[in-house]
């Protein structure tokens, strides 16, 4: 089973519209959530972290995570042209002593 | 601008030649650690330090490697790579292992001909 499971998609949503990414994991012990945006030929960059069960909200990002179901998701409200990017969804393993493991990503493309 | 920096951008070399890799951070953090980014793959975590020590090594080959002179500097040194072992190398950094919110320099993307 992987670790991290991501759809790498793309996923195209109208502009304005609500964008969700999706993201199962593997160890049940893990603690802290992350998502890295990441456009093409760029490094990955931190966007959210989220460490308890619930909704996380800032700005036009809202992370949800729910432990139970080892799901944690990432929405985008009002999704802009320039949205439009690679989502890493990355978890802290406690089987990998704390170590951050990624996803493969999911590819997100905004239509204007 | 993240504070984490790496050179060279861009590197290509071949089979047989010896580079080295180089990160730089300001951000005081004591954890820092190289990923490989292959298409289609996830990122691989290849090695981890925390306050200059070796703390993992990913099973990663023995013609990578890692050295960490102090908590500011990490390289990567490379000697006989492979054609597969064209990837785009990150590195990140992160206030300690316990935080592991990492923040990522640009990366080298390197072509092994």
């Amino acid at each position: 089973q992987k670790e991290v499971e991501q759809n790498s998609g793309p996923l195209s949503v109208p502009e304005g519209a609500i964008a969700s990414l999706n993201c199962t994991y593997s160890d049940r012990g893990s603690q802290s959530f992350f998502w890295y945006r990441q456009y093409s030929g760029k490094s990955p960059e931190l966007i959210m972290s989220i460490y308890s069960n619930g909704d996380k909200e800032d700005g036009r990002f809202t992370a949800q995570l729910n432990k139970a179901s080892q799901y944690v998701s990432l929405l985008i409200r009002d999704s802009q042209p320039s949205d439009s990017a690679t989502y890493l969804c990355a978890v802290n393993s406690m089987n990998r002593d704390d170590k951050i493991i990624f996803g493969k990503g999911t590819r997100l493309h905004i239509l204007p | 601008e993240t504070g984490v920096t790496q050179t060279p951008r861009h590197l290509v070399m071949g089979m047989t030649n010896k580079k080295s890799l180089k990160c730089e951070q300001h951000l005081g953090h004591n954890a820092m650690y190289w990923y490989k980014q292959s298409a289609k793959k996830p990122l691989e975590l290849m090695f981890v330090y925390s306050l200059e020590e070796r703390v993992e090594n990913n099973s990663v080959p023995s013609r990578f490697s890692p050295e960490c002179p102090n908590s500011s500097h990490l390289f990567l040194h490379l000697h006989t790579l492979q054609p597969e072992d064209s990837a785009l190398y990150l590195c990140a950094s992160s206030q300690d292992l316990g935080l592991p919110e990492a923040f990522f320099g640009q990366g080298t993307r390197l072509t092994v001909v």
